[in-house]
C-alpha cells in the first residue's frame, strides 16, 4: 500500500526566505507523486506533480520538487517566499488500483512573517 | 472550460439525518472521486465513479454511497449521520485512463453534524 509522511505539521519562514516542505512516500511501485495546496475555505490546487519523466519538478508560482529514490522523499521547495504563499500543503501519492486513488499526507500549515 | 462545482457549500444537520452532496466535473472529464477532510486532517478516499459505477472505495461503511449520472455529475448521500461525520466534502474529477491520477478538487462542501 502506498502512503505518505509530511515531517513538520506547521513550518514558518520570513518573507524571501527558502521554502522546504518535507515528504517521504512509500510505495511497492515506482509512484506518481503530487503537491496540492489549499487555502482557507477552498479546495485542493495541484502545485506540481512527478511522474517519471524527469526527477526535477517545476510547479506553478515558483514551486519545485525532486524526487530522490534512494530517499524515497520528494520534497517541495522554493528560493524565496511571498506572504501569498501562506496556505496548507499536502503530499500525495496516487495508488495502483483501477481507481488510482490518492493517498495524502496529513498536510504542513506554511506561515509566511514579514 | 468551467471547473468542479459542488453544492452547497456549507449545512447543517443533526445526528441520525441523512444528507445529500451534489458535484458537477470538470468539462471532458468522465471520472467523479470523493474525499472526506477532517479538520487538520488530509484528505481521505471514500470512493470513485465510472461509467456510473463505483470504481473503488475506501475505508468507509455502507451509509456513504453515491451515483454518477450520464453527464458525469455526481451525488455523495450519507444515511445516519454521526458527529464524527462532521468535515470538508471534497469532489474530484479526472479522466479514466490517466495514468497519473492527476485530480481536479472542487471547493468542498462543509457538512457540520450536531
Amino acid at each position: 500500500a502506498q502512503s505518505v509522511t509530511q515531517l513538520g505539521s506547521h513550518v514558518s519562514v520570513s518573507e524571501g526566505a527558502l521554502v522546504l516542505l518535507r515528504c517521504n512516500y512509500s510505495s511497492s511501485v515506482p509512484p506518481y507523486l503530487f503537491w496540492y495546496v489549499q487555502y482557507p475555505n477552498q479546495g485542493l490546487q495541484l502545485l506540481l506533480k512527478y511522474t517519471s519523466a524527469a526527477t526535477l519538478v517545476k510547479g506553478i508560482n515558483g514551486f519545485e520538487a525532486e524526487f530522490k529514490k534512494s530517499e524515497t522523499s520528494f520534497h517541495l521547495t522554493k528560493p524565496s517566499a511571498h506572504m501569498s504563499d501562506a496556505a496548507e500543503y499536502f503530499c500525495a501519492v496516487s495508488g495502483t488500483g483501477s481507481a488510482r486513488q490518492l493517498t495524502f499526507g496529513s498536510g504542513t500549515q506554511l506561515t509566511v512573517l514579514p | 472550460e468551467t471547473g468542479v462545482t459542488q453544492s452547497p457549500t456549507h449545512l447543517i444537520k443533526t445526528r441520525g439525518q441523512q444528507v445529500t452532496l451534489r458535484c458537477s466535473s470538470q468539462s471532458g472529464h468522465n471520472t467523479v472521486s470523493w474525499y472526506q477532510q477532517a479538520l487538520g486532517q488530509g484528505p481521505q478516499f471514500i470512493f470513485q465513479y465510472y461509467r456510473e459505477e463505483e470504481n473503488g472505495r475506501g475505508n468507509f461503511p455502507p451509509r456513504f454511497s453515491g451515483l454518477q449520472f450520464p453527464n458525469y455529475s455526481s451525488e455523495l448521500n450519507v444515511n445516519a449521520l454521526e458527529l464524527d461525520d462532521s468535515a470538508l466534502y471534497l469532489c474530484a474529477s479526472s479522466t479514466q485512463g490517466r495514468v497519473t491520477g492527476e485530480l481536479f478538487f472542487g471547493e468542498g462542501s462543509r457538512l457540520t453534524v450536531l
